[in-house]
């Protein structure tokens, strides 16, 4: 399977605890990102990675998240002192370098997702 | 601020018969669009796309079209089947920002009836 891989698919997790997700994107593509997605919303931009640089984070990733991507592969995306509004499943996709000649070089491709569910 | 909006939550086809699922947009940058389906507990699948140069874009069942001037964009899909019953989303994305993150809409729910 060459497609883009979510590890935990689940994790259930106390209040104040710390989680981590790991992403294994597409392997020849640069660029990672994470999304966010809660019931009845689409998925919501977090942060994206060129590369092993992180280029651009959401006003909706908090001091308490932090995502890496140390050697430009895979990435992690960390979440401390979880709350109950963290619950969400969290979405990691990847994309190759774009090229602008052509047009199906900016589709990006989802994982499964990652469900974190904070009692 | 919702930059991409799908108006209708939820749509109810009978098999065989054409689904349209709409999408509008507010921001004039973007350049290319994305419908993506979803099944519940996994990631969205890209389905098709279509770049602001278009104005359709057909793969096999499914056809997107756009319409720059009404900054709105349609997905057809004909015959309906009964597996293409899952939550669909429209996307886009502003070519000259570089980033290709993409702004999604909040879904429409599909459901074909055998």
């Amino acid at each position: 399977d060459t497609g883009v891989s979510q590890d935990p698919r689940h994790k259930i997790t106390k209040r104040g605890q710390n989680v981590t997700f790991r992403c294994d994107p597409i392997s020849e593509h640069n660029r990672l990102y994470w999304y966010r997605q809660t019931l009845g919303q689409g998925p919501e931009f977090l942060t994206y990675f060129q590369n092993e640089a992180q280029l651009e984070k959401s006003r909706l990733l908090s001091d308490r998240f932090s995502a890496e991507r140390p050697k430009g592969s895979f990435s992690t995306l960390e979440i401390q002192r979880t709350e109950q509004g963290d619950s969400a499943m969290y979405l990691c996709a990847s994309r190759k370098r774009q090229d602008r000649l052509l047009s199906s070089g900016n589709t990006i491709y989802f994982g499964e997702g990652s469900w974190l569910t904070v009692v | 601020d919702q930059q991409v909006k799908q108006n209708s939550p939820s749509l109810s086809v009978q098999e065989g018969r054409i689904s349209i699922l709409n999408c509008d947009y507010t921001n004039s940058m973007f350049d290319y669009f994305l419908w993506y389906k979803k099944y519940p507990a996994e990631g969205p699948t890209f389905l098709i796309s279509i770049s602001s140069i278009k104005d359709k874009n057909e793969d096999g069942r499914f056809t997107v079209f756009l319409n720059k001037s009404a900054k709105h964009l349609s997905l057809h899909i004909v015959p309906s089947q009964p597996g293409d019953s899952a939550v669909y989303f429209c996307a886009a994305s502003d070519g000259s920002s570089n980033t290709g993150k993409l702004i999604f809409g909040q879904g429409t729910t599909l459901q074909v009836k055998p």
